[in-house]
């Protein structure tokens, strides 16, 4: 079974928009993790975070964890066409890393 | 260097043939892995290598079969595969725990 579960599936804004992808997960962690798919294309790690921590900033991304609720979110501000792809949660366990269903985001111009 | 790579980057064979996928780091990472994905779904999981020794095994068929020869390099061996087996074929190292980097993967049709 899928250790990663994400909300919306899929997801249209505006450039400028932000936008907001949610993950929940079913078990004990090490961290959580955030990759980007562009179409067809490997997967882009863009952010872990631990489990002991509440909130990370990576350029224009931002990540919650909330362990107790055994979710995450990841926020896009100031969206831009280039950020069109899949965005997956990637919840780390003891011995391996298990991608959640994703959300494909589309940003229209 | 920074970087995965796979190779072929495209793939189509017959279910009688027997091909190779190939991968390869330079990152000093001691994990590497094999992940499957069919269209518009997360990358599933098939094999991790860890200091070149198979340590998890997600109940593959036997038509795959793994070997790692050193550090850097990753194969997947492909055998009588079926349609259904029509995937992108991803491969990344790490290492052995946080960030994965991924290659840009093997897109497989099997006829």
């Amino acid at each position: 079974s899928q250790q990663g579960e994400e909300d919306p599936q899929a997801l249209s804004i505006q450039e400028g928009e932000n936008a907001t992808m949610n993950c929940s997960y079913k078990t004990s962690i090490n961290n959580l993790q955030w990759y980007r798919q562009n179409s067809g294309r490997g997967l882009v790690h863009l952010i872990l975070i631990r489990s002991n921590e509440r909130e990370k900033h990576s350029g224009r991304l931002r990540v919650t964890l909330d362990t107790s609720k055994k979710s995450s979110s990841l926020l896009i501000t100031a969206s831009r066409a280039a950020d069109t792809a899949s965005y997956f949660c990637a919840p780390e366990t003891y011995d391996k890393v298990i991608f959640g269903p994703g959300t494909s985001l589309s940003v229209i111009p | 260097d920074t970087e995965v790579t796979q190779t072929p980057k495209h793939l189509v064979m017959g279910m009688t043939n027997k091909k190779s996928l190939k991968c390869e780091q330079h990152m000093g990472h001691r994990a590497m892995y094999w992940y499957k994905q069919k269209a518009k779904k997360p990358p599933e999981l098939m094999f991790v290598y860890s200091y070149e020794k198979l340590s998890i095994n997600e109940s593959v068929p036997s038509r795959f079969s793994p070997e790692c020869p050193n550090s850097s390099l990753l194969n997947l061996h492909l055998h009588a595969l079926q349609p259904e087996d029509s995937a992108l074929y991803l491969c990344a190292s790490s290492l052995g725990y946080g960030e994965q980097f991924f290659g840009p993967g093997t897109r497989l049709t099997v006829l």
